[in-house]
């Protein structure tokens, strides 16, 4: 059984780029969830998605956007990049969505640099 | 809104002694219940949560919790320390009504001096 996996490990962007994350959720897993970690902080909710829709989103303005896909891997999209969203963002999956108090299991992160 | 308090931003423990890391949560209902570690530039390993049942839940490498819901506190300890055990603990929360995503704490660096 292979874990979560998260491509790629380190980016640096500039300012107004735009960035794709991507996420290979753990085999059987049908829900894929993302969050920010800044430096110093504990992770934040960005949005959850279940067999390809999105299933809740944080607190994040629309320029951050995702998408899961049939074999139920994601990606996550960040425009128009400011200072502020360097962090390490985490992908999480797990069996269902949160009913039952289902565990979420973590990749490693990817640690976007905005210069 | 749901949150989580980690008191303590750093502790400090000598190897061999008992540890605890502390965790006060606010949700409303009745919580599920969650500690993490994370190893530098590593993602968020899990290590056990309490969703019903026996206060006292038992987690992975020895570690354990205890929910308190009159103290709405769920403390991670672990009877004996490793020099292996310095890493960020989190706590994290979520009610069991609805479909509420995780809430974190900030995290504790747990140190354990040899």
């Amino acid at each position: 059984e292979t874990g979560v996996t998260q491509s790629p490990t380190h980016l640096i962007k500039t300012r107004g780029q735009q960035v794709t994350l991507r996420c290979s959720s753990q085999s059987g897993h049908n829900t894929v969830s993302w969050y920010q970690q800044a430096l110093g902080q504990g992770p934040q909710f960005i949005f959850q998605y279940y067999r390809e829709e999105e299933n809740g989103r944080g607190n994040f303005p629309p320029r951050f956007s995702g998408l899961q896909f049939p074999n139920y891997s994601s990606e996550l999209n960040v425009n128009a990049l400011e200072l502020d969203d360097s962090a390490l963002y985490l992908c999480a999956s797990s069996l269902n969505p949160g009913q039952g108090g289902e565990t979420q299991y973590f990749g490693p992160g990817t640690r976007l640099l905005v210069l | 809104a749901q949150s989580v308090a980690q008191p303590e931003d750093q502790v400090n423990v000598a190897e061999g002694n008992p540890l605890t890391v502390k965790c006060t949560y606010s949700v409303s209902g009745n919580p599920y219940l969650f500690w993490y570690v994370q190893y530098p530039n590593r993602g968020l390993q899990f290590l056990l949560k309490y969703i019903t049942g026996d206060n006292l839940v038992k987690g992975s490498y020895g570690f354990e919790a205890e929910f308190n819901k009159s103290q709405t506190s769920f403390h991670l300890k672990k009877p004996s320390a490793l020099v292996s055990d310095s890493a960020l603990y989190f706590c994290a929360v979520t009610p069991k009504q609805g479909n509420t995503p995780l809430v974190f704490g900030k995290g504790t660096r747990l140190s354990v001096i040899a």
